[in-house]
């Protein structure tokens, strides 16, 4: 079964270092990965997305996340956070499963993330 | 352009009532899907509609759930004598296809006493 896991549920980081928000990732086969941005009261914004070539993908308001196929990790990063980066982030795989060839996505549980300045 | 948008943005109701939710995808988009995200939780899947017709409907956790897109634009889904378990936010997104990047609305945030 896929499945993704954030191991972290909140991530704190002061104001202008880097960040790093962890996932990791469990498939059969050649893994569709994302991340999505909640605010509060809001729905979620896609960042970035893994489907296939280079590793380090490069997304929405200067994140970044890394693909590591034999770690099965799909890591969020910034290299200076803001304030505004605070919110909820989620990391997501496409179900590949025989049965869904749909395109459905599978959620980790989220990371919260507090910026302070 | 225009994004996904859900209506109603909040809806409170009683236990046993029924319950219609609204989501209008981005235009031209073919694909899309329903979610639900409890307290939380990452979001969780419902439903997905290719055109006008559910292709996956696994998601739905019992037969009180129902979903439709009529005319392959406007969804609807439907909950039939709610329960306070249903408490959640109901979450649309649509893609241009099935495998493309979806793209979420703001929610429907359900709240049944």
């Amino acid at each position: 079964a896929q499945s993704v896991a954030q191991p972290e549920d909140q991530v704190n980081v002061a104001e202008g270092n880097p960040l790093t928000v962890k996932c990791t990732y469990s498939v059969s086969g050649n893994p569709y990965l994302f991340w999505y941005v909640q605010y509060p009261n809001r729905g979620l914004q896609f960042l970035l997305k893994y489907i296939t070539g280079d590793n380090l993908v490069k997304g929405s308001y200067g994140f970044e996340a890394e693909f590591n196929k034999s770690q099965t990790s799909f890591h969020l990063k910034k290299p200076s956070a803001l304030v505004s980066d605070s919110a909820l982030y989620f990391c997501a795989v496409r179900d590949l499963s025989r049965s869904s060839n749909t395109g459905k996505l599978i959620f980790g549980q989220g990371t919260t993330l507090q910026v302070k300045p | 352009g225009a994004g996904v948008s859900q209506t109603p943005s909040n809806k409170v109701t009683e236990k046993g009532k029924y319950v219609e939710l609204r989501c209008d995808p981005i235009s031209g988009h073919t694909a899309l899907y329903w979610y639900r995200q409890s307290l939380g939780q990452g979001p969780e899947f419902l439903i997905y509609f290719q055109g006008t017709g559910a292709a996956d409907d696994s998601g739905l956790p019992n037969d009180r759930f129902f979903a439709v897109r009529p005319e392959g634009s406007v969804s609807t889904l439907k909950i039939q004598r709610t329960e306070r378990g249903d408490s959640a936010v109901y979450l649309c997104a649509s893609s241009f296809g099935g495998r493309e990047t979806q793209y979420f609305g703001p929610g429907t945030r359900l709240l049944v006493l």
